[in-house]
């Protein structure tokens, strides 16, 4: 059974800094990792994802995957108070090609003006 | 882009009463799910479908039943109330057939029993 974790729970940060966001997983076999953003009283939506290991970057943000450590992560760069929200990563196991996604408890981001 | 349309917004009822949420998508989409989302604790999938007629349970799939009567809709049904149960529900739904399909979310209904 796939068990996420997410860290930290809560972050709050001044405008324009470095956010780092963790997530770890304990199934080797998983395959597909995402992270959603989710703003209050919002649909979730799926912000990044990636599926091989090492690093991609879209904009401010990038997402870093580790499978040996059973690792991914977020970093958004010059944060915003518009990325205020809370942030879910999901995992997907190999094989599981019926789309059920593993998600975590969530870290709740604020940025301070 | 598609929507996905989640009904009703905020529902109330009583402990023990049979409450019932709908979900539309119009993404074509072939697989939908519901997912409750309770503080804390992320998101944990109740039932998932990938076809008309077609019913799976997920992790938390006791107390409650679901209904695909047509590929565009989904509904879950909460067979008897608790206290213990309020939380927002999530609808979603994705393309079927490669695991790298991303899963687009309504905007929730909030359970809420008094």
């Amino acid at each position: 059974q796939q068990n996420v974790q997410q860290s930290p729970e809560s972050l709050i940060v001044p405008e324009g800094a470095r956010t780092s966001l963790n997530c770890t997983f304990s199934d080797s076999a998983s395959q597909y990792f995402w992270w959603y953003r989710q703003h209050s009283g919002k649909a979730p939506k799926a912000l990044m994802s990636i599926f091989s290991n090492g690093e991609k970057e879209e904009g401010r943000f990038t997402i870093h995957l580790n499978k040996a450590s059973l690792h991914f992560s977020l970093h958004i760069r010059d944060s915003q108070p518009s990325d205020s929200a809370l942030y879910l990563c999901a995992v997907r196991n190999r094989g599981s090609a019926l789309g059920r996604l593993h998600f975590g408890a969530g870290t709740q981001l604020i940025v301070i003006p | 882009g598609g929507i996905i349309t989640q009904t009703p917004k905020f529902l109330i009822g009583q402990e023990g009463q049979k409450l019932t949420l709908k979900c539309q998508q119009n993404f074509n989409h072939d697989t939908m799910y519901w997912y409750r989302q309770d503080s804390g604790k992320g998101l944990r999938l109740i039932y998932y479908s990938i076809t008309e007629n077609d019913l799976q349970k997920g992790d938390l799939s006791e107390g409650y039943d679901a209904s695909r009567e047509k590929k565009s809709s989904f509904s879950l049904t909460v067979t008897s109330a608790q206290k213990n149960e309020m939380a927002v529900f999530l609808c979603a739904s994705s393309l079927q057939g490669a695991p790298g399909n991303t899963l687009y979310f309504g905007e929730g209904s909030r359970l809420i029993v008094v």
